[in-house]
């Protein structure tokens, strides 16, 4: 079964804007993951965010985490069309030592 | 280190037949977890090996089964075919033994039943 589900599904936008896409799980996780992949290809770990922590940055990537509301987002900031590619949040549930992928965004970034 | 490699990359096979897929995990990595893909059901889990027992299963007919091998290598067979099983198949290794269990992913296996 999928923990997340994801926000938009998919995502169109011009090179240079910023694009965001959000995550939400259903229980108590202990870390919560973002991968990427480019198409029909598989998935590459781009940023780890653990519970006890709110906000963690990578270069052009900043993820944020809300427990209360079990909901994370990602955003990618100055989007280039090289970032064209589908998104998954994965978490590691509380006690559990396996991930749950989430159903994707798939993001378009428009030269 | 080498990456996460899977073979066959492509594969045509007939309805009824059986396969079998081989991942190579990154050197030192215990947990193999095996995923399949397919543009209606997404990302779906399938099972995962540590130290050469299943740890994780997901919710997959018995025609799906796997096993990994002393050397953490891994490999899934899949009985009697069916169009439904056409997909691309992901296998990811990781430590396994200890959080926070990212995982590296293989570039796939496309599987294609006609």
């Amino acid at each position: 079964s999928q923990q997340g589900e994801e926000d938009p599904q998919a995502l169109s936008i011009q090179e240079g804007e910023n694009a965001t896409m959000n995550c939400s799980y259903k229980t108590s996780i202990n870390n919560l993951q973002w991968y990427r992949q480019n198409s029909g290809r598989g998935l590459v770990h781009l940023i780890l965010i653990r519970s006890n922590e709110r906000e963690k940055h990578s270069g052009r990537l900043r993820v944020t985490l809300d427990t209360s509301k079990k909901s994370s987002s990602l955003l990618i900031t100055a989007s280039r069309a090289a970032d064209t590619a589908s998104y998954f949040c994965a978490t590691v549930e509380t006690g559990a030592n396996n991930l749950f992928f989430g159903t994707g965004t798939r993001l378009t970034v428009i030269p | 280190k080498a990456g996460v490699t899977q073979t066959p990359r492509y594969l045509i096979k007939t309805r009824g037949q059986q396969v079998t897929l081989s991942c190579s995990p990154i050197s030192g990595h215990r947990s193999v977890s095996w995923y399949q893909q397919t543009p209606g059901q997404g990302l779906q889990f399938l099972f995962e090996y540590f130290s050469e027992t299943q740890r994780n299963k997901g919710n997959f007919p018995g025609r799906f089964s796997g096993r990994q091998f002393s050397n953490s290598r891994s490999e899934m067979n899949v009985s009697t075919l069916e169009l439904g099983d056409s997909a691309l198949y992901l296998c990811a290794s990781s430590l396994g033994d200890r959080l926070p269990y990212e995982q590296y992913f293989g570039p796939g296996t496309r599987l294609t039943v006609t």
